[in-house]
């Protein structure tokens, strides 16, 4: 069975720095599309970064330069480094198994509130 | 890109039928067969409903339906049930090396 466990978020002032972690299980991410997806309170879906199982990496323009994406493969790990953060990136981070055409897998979703 | 553009709310009895649009560009609704669905219950994850315009994933029931037309794809869910009422967001492929692009995302409200 796929599952993919998000961990890592909280509340944090401005400016501050964050990593998000998402463990699966059941596939191997790093033969996968794996991507962040973002949904800030009320609002809509997101998509924040992907990364291809060749290892390129794509951002949206609004967290271009401030997050990385990343993978360990001796972890089966994907990871978001957040780093330079405003009021609005406060959302739930979702980290998904994908495909270049559809989200096939959702894990829970992390809370991040960038706040003073 | 821009977000893709779908109604805010829509509503219907149970037993009826309601279509959600998804209008975009020829840059990525038009220019690909590739609209995902995904319906998401408050507080809970999102999950895909349709895939490549009109494909339903096993476990879908198939009173769940899609199509294109143009820059312009739908959501059909037909024998409206209780259950159906969540929020709908519809997803396009937008090319070589650009993440996807959701729409704002559509209220379905079961009356």
């Amino acid at each position: 069975e796929v599952q993919l466990v998000e961990s890592g978020g909280g509340l944090i002032q401005p400016g501050g720095s964050l990593r998000l972690s998402c463990a699966a299980s059941g596939f191997t991410v790093s033969s996968n599309y794996m991507s962040w997806v973002r949904q800030a309170p009320g609002k809509g879906l997101e998509w924040v970064s992907v990364i291809y199982s060749g290892g390129s990496t794509y951002y949206a323009d609004s967290v271009k330069g401030r997050f990385t994406i990343s993978r360990d493969n001796s972890k089966n790990t994907l990871y978001l480094q957040m780093n330079s953060l405003r009021a609005e990136d406060t959302a739930v981070y979702y980290c998904a198994r994908a495909t270049i055409t559809m989200i096939v897998s959702w894990g829970q979703g992390t809370l991040v509130t960038v706040s003073s | 890109q821009s977000a893709l553009t779908q109604p805010r709310s829509v509503s219907g009895s149970p037993g009826q039928s309601v279509t959600i649009s998804c209008t975009g560009t020829s840059s990525d609704v038009g220019g690909y067969n590739y609209v995902s669905w995904y319906q998401q219950h408050p507080g809970k994850a999102p999950k895909l409903m349709i895939y490549d315009v009109s494909k339903r994933p096993s476990g879908v029931p198939d009173r769940f339906s899609g199509s294109k037309s143009g820059n312009t794809a739908s959501l059909t869910i037909s024998g409206l049930q209780a259950e159906d009422e969540a929020d709908y967001y519809c997803c396009s492929y937008a090319g070589s090396y650009t993440l996807g692009v959701f729409g704002g995302g559509t209220k379905l409200t079961v009356l």
